[in-house]
Order: structure tokens, then C-alpha cells, then sequence
């Protein structure tokens, strides 16, 4: 098992430049999410979904997309990047016992 | 609002000196206490669940516990490889039981 999966690893962008975040876990889980980590600000829920055609919005989705169309992939989709979207993301899929299991991350710094 | 708080924020520690790291919760209903450790540039790795005041789970050095206020994570005998950031998160009520709140973490360092 691969576990959760994200690509890419780095990436810079331009404001106002658009991208997907790729995540795909191979558990079969239901549950996905995505947050955001900041320094000193906690892991914070930004989209998630509880299965293929359900998503729902977290704490802080604003300037965030999400779709989920099969089990394996929620892709996080930043529609115009703005500085303050700098930041590392972790895509996660919980177990029905909601132990979450986290992706490596994905560092995105928006200048 | 359900809050979670870590203390303290970084903590240094001879090896073989046991310590505990303390995260105190307020929520409305707990349906789950959450312990991971996030090693730097990696995403958190799962280590515990504890659902009721009283309960303790034990993994290797390391020992969760859980009262209505507050978890601590006990480290007997830490080892250089111990070192890491600890998480710990909470599941609730609110938002249906579909969402974690986080503490900010406690950065663990163990020195030879």
C-alpha cells in the first residue's frame, strides 16, 4: 500500500496564477480532506468529503476548489493564488475508526 | 467553539529523561482524542485514539492518557529517535463529528 499520495512536492507560483494539488490514497476510505498548516496556527481544515460526489467545506476554504468524482482522488484545486495561500498542504483519508492518515505534503509558496 | 492547547511549545531532554507533553481540550461532546507525531518536512503520523476519561493506550516509549480536561502524552526513557513535533487533535460534536481541531504542537527534541 502507498498509503495517501500528493504531487507535487514544491511548487512556487505567481499571484494570481491557478494549480491543482493531486492527492490519491489506495485504502479505499471514504472520508478525504485537505488542510493547511501554518506556523504557530495548527493544522486547519480547508475541504473535505465523505465520498464520491459529496464534499463539504471546512474551516477555511475560501480561494479553494474541490471535486470528488472517485474514491481514490480529491484533487485541491487554488483558483487565483494569492500570497496569503502560501503555505503546506496535507491531503488525508480517515478509517472508519476516523484515525486519519496524512500524505507527505505539498510546500506552495505564492510570491 | 472547540479549542485545543499544547504545552509546552518545545521541550529539550536528555536521553532516558521521561516527560510528559500535556494537551488541554475544550469541545462540546468529545467523540475522540487524537495523538500524531510529525517529523520535519513529513506529514503527522497517527499514534492514538482515546475516546473516554481514564483510558490509556501505550506505544513502546510512549503512553497516552485521557481525562475530561485534558491528555497527557508520557515519554519513559526517550530516545534521540523520539524527537519530533506531537499533535494532538480532537473530533466533537460540531460540524457532525467530520472535523479535527489541532493543537499547535509540541516540538520534542532528545539529546545524547
Amino acid at each position: 500500500n502507498a498509503g495517501v499520495t500528493q504531487t507535487p512536492k514544491f511548487q512556487v507560483l505567481k499571484t494570481g496564477q491557478s494549480m491543482t494539488l493531486q492527492c490519491a490514497q489506495d485504502m479505499n476510505h471514504e472520508y478525504m480532506s485537505w488542510y493547511r498548516q501554518d506556523p504557530g496556527m495548527g493544522l486547519r481544515l480547508i475541504h473535505y468529503s465523505v465520498g464520491a460526489g459529496i464534499t463539504d467545506q471546512g474551516e477555511v476554504p475560501n480561494g479553494y476548489n474541490v471535486s470528488r468524482s472517485t474514491t481514490e482522488d480529491f484533487p485541491l484545486r487554488l483558483l487565483s493564488a494569492a500570497p496569503s495561500q502560501t503555505s503546506v498542504y496535507f491531503c488525508a483519508s480517515r478509517s472508519t475508526s476516523y484515525e486519519q492518515y496524512f500524505g507527505p505534503g505539498t510546500r506552495l509558496t505564492v510570491t | 467553539e472547540d479549542q485545543v492547547t499544547q504545552s509546552p511549545e518545545a521541550l529539550r531532554l536528555q536521553e532516558g529523561e521521561s516527560s510528559s507533553l500535556n494537551c488541554s481540550y475544550t469541545v462540546s461532546g468529545l467523540r475522540g482524542l487524537f495523538w500524531y507525531r510529525q517529523d520535519p518536512g513529513k506529514g503527522p503520523e497517527f499514534l492514538f485514539t482515546l475516546y473516554s476519561a481514564g483510558e490509556e493506550k501505550e506505544k513502546e516509549r510512549l503512553k497516552a492518557t485521557l481525562t475530561k480536561k485534558e491528555s497527557f502524552l508520557h515519554i519513559t526513557a526517550p530516545k534521540p529517535e523520539d524527537s519530533a513535533t506531537y499533535l494532538c487533535a480532537v473530533r466533537a460534536l460540531t460540524g457532525g463529528g467530520n472535523k479535527l481541531t489541532f493543537g499547535t504542537g509540541t516540538q520534542l527534541k532528545v539529546e545524547l
